[in-house]
């Protein structure tokens, strides 16, 4: 079946415009995370959902940084007023968390640029 | 605070050796230790995770040892081939809270 997708796959803007990052879970996941990598690093989480729960927002670096899930489908990440430190790729993943499985499958990221 | 270290940052082997990368952690409220591979222009993919209730997982060419004492585990890519070129990032998470936590990543290279 289709895998986690995310779009745009690249994103440049300019210094201090808002972005907003979209993100398709596979199917039936509840779970769905963000994470940052920036250059040569390693991942960063962000923010977790898992169903109906109150987020996990602990990983957010800013208040600028928000991400919002609709139901068990489509999340985005916005950043506002972007500064060129937020300049990275953006990983989605979504897990089903059942039967005791923790794997989270991860889409192909965006890659921001803050010129 | 860096939960989860990671090393070596870069590792050159040559083809049908003995890759091998170290991670150590600090919380000991983990209990699910994953590895991912990487590949450029790629989102991390699964390679292979273990439980502390066992001290070793082989899947193929790949094994995750896990030493509970030490805090510590490490990935071994027996016969490295060319293909296993990729960057690898270890991760640590624990149930109630499946969040992962990565290592700093490796950047492993198979050389003819």
């Amino acid at each position: 079946g289709a895998g986690v997708s995310q779009s745009p796959s690249n994103k440049v803007t300019e210094k201090g415009k808002d972005v907003e990052l979209r993100c398709d879970p596979i199917s039936g996941h509840t779970a769905l995370y963000w994470y940052r990598q920036r250059l040569g690093q390693g991942l960063e989480f962000l923010i977790y959902f898992q169903g109906n729960s109150a987020p996990d927002k602990s990983g957010l670096p800013s208040d600028r940084f928000s991400a919002e899930r609709t139901g068990e489908s489509v999340s985005t990440l916005t950043i506002q007023r972007t500064q060129q430190e937020d300049s990275a790729v953006y990983l989605c993943a979504s897990s089903t968390t059942s039967g005791g499985s923790y794997e989270q499958y991860f889409g192909p990221g965006t890659r921001l640029t803050v010129t | 605070q860096q939960q989860v270290k990671q090393s070596p940052q870069s590792l050159i082997v040559q083809k049908g050796g003995i890759s091998i990368i170290n991670c150590a952690y600090e919380n000991t409220a983990f209990d699910y230790f994953p590895w991912y591979q990487q590949f450029p222009g790629k989102g991390p993919a699964l390679l292979i995770a273990i439980r502390p209730d066992v001290s070793e997982k082989k899947e193929g060419r790949f094994t995750i040892s896990f030493n509970k004492s030490a805090k510590q585990f490490s990935l071994h890519i027996m016969d490295s081939q060319p293909g296993d070129s990729a960057t690898y990032f270890c991760a640590a998470s624990f149930a109630g809270n499946e969040k992962l936590t990565f290592g700093t990543g490796t950047r492993l290279t198979i050389i003819p």
